[in-house]
């Protein structure tokens, strides 16, 4: 069955480092996302990509980068950690039939910044 | 910002339905209605989308007022297991990007 993966599942690390989640789905979608969830707020978009080569800021996107070299995979990189980068990273991943835009949405990281 | 207001909680008896509101006052007319739930812990997961008309499907049922500035999500015979956060979202049928607001947190009892 086709799914959508992310790694680590947990992550700890010390503010200034360079963390990268992984996102890998195989439904062959183009439209991928990654999200932000903290405690008080809704899902936060960070950024989201509609295909290979093509990436875009959302609604928190300072201080994170991402690039989409294939269309399976969409990596998250933190150039340097801070803590209030501490969250959980949820990826998703959709393709737009008719009316819906359905996304699917990974298991999500739990990245903690010391 | 989202554009949608939703009660931050409630309650709902086991085997009863669970009828969850929503406002989108501000809804313009070739944007969708979306719900979407999060199971503690889980990624968000679709329900059911809308546009004009009442949709039903396996999951739930989606009643949008005429006048489209409402909507209602209802599980017909809540469970257990449909304890979770409720996400409203008001959104296009393209590759927008959909903006989650807080949702409402329910509470399903035995």
């Amino acid at each position: 069955d086709a799914e959508i993966t992310q790694s680590p599942r947990h992550k700890i690390t010390e503010t200034g480092r360079q963390v990268t989640l992984a996102c890998h789905q195989t439904w062959n979608h183009n439209n991928m996302f990654w999200y932000r969830q903290d405690l008080g707020h809704g899902l936060r978009l960070i950024h989201y990509s509609y295909g290979v080569q093509d990436t875009n800021k959302g609604e928190v996107s300072d201080g994170y980068s991402v690039s989409r070299s294939n269309t399976e995979d969409l990596p998250l990189t933190l150039e340097s950690a801070a803590s209030s980068q501490t969250s959980v990273y949820f990826c998703a991943s959709s393709e737009v039939v008719d009316s819906y835009n359905e996304q699917f949405f990974g298991p999500g990281t739990r990245l903690t910044v010391l | 910002d989202a554009k949608t207001t939703q009660p931050p909680s409630m309650d709902c008896a086991e085997g009863r339905a669970a009828n969850l509101p929503c406002n989108h006052s501000t809804i313009s007319g070739n944007e969708y209605v979306y719900w979407y739930r999060q199971i503690h812990s889980q990624g968000p997961q679709y329900i059911i989308h809308g546009l004009k008309n009442n949709e039903t499907n396996e999951m739930a049922s989606l009643i949008i007022t005429e006048d489209r500035k409402s909507s209602t999500l209802i599980l017909p015979h809540a469970t257990l297991r449909d304890t979770a956060v409720y996400y409203c979202i008001v959104g296009y049928s393209g590759n927008t990007p959909l903006v989650f607001g807080k949702g409402t947190r329910l509470s399903v009892i035995a």
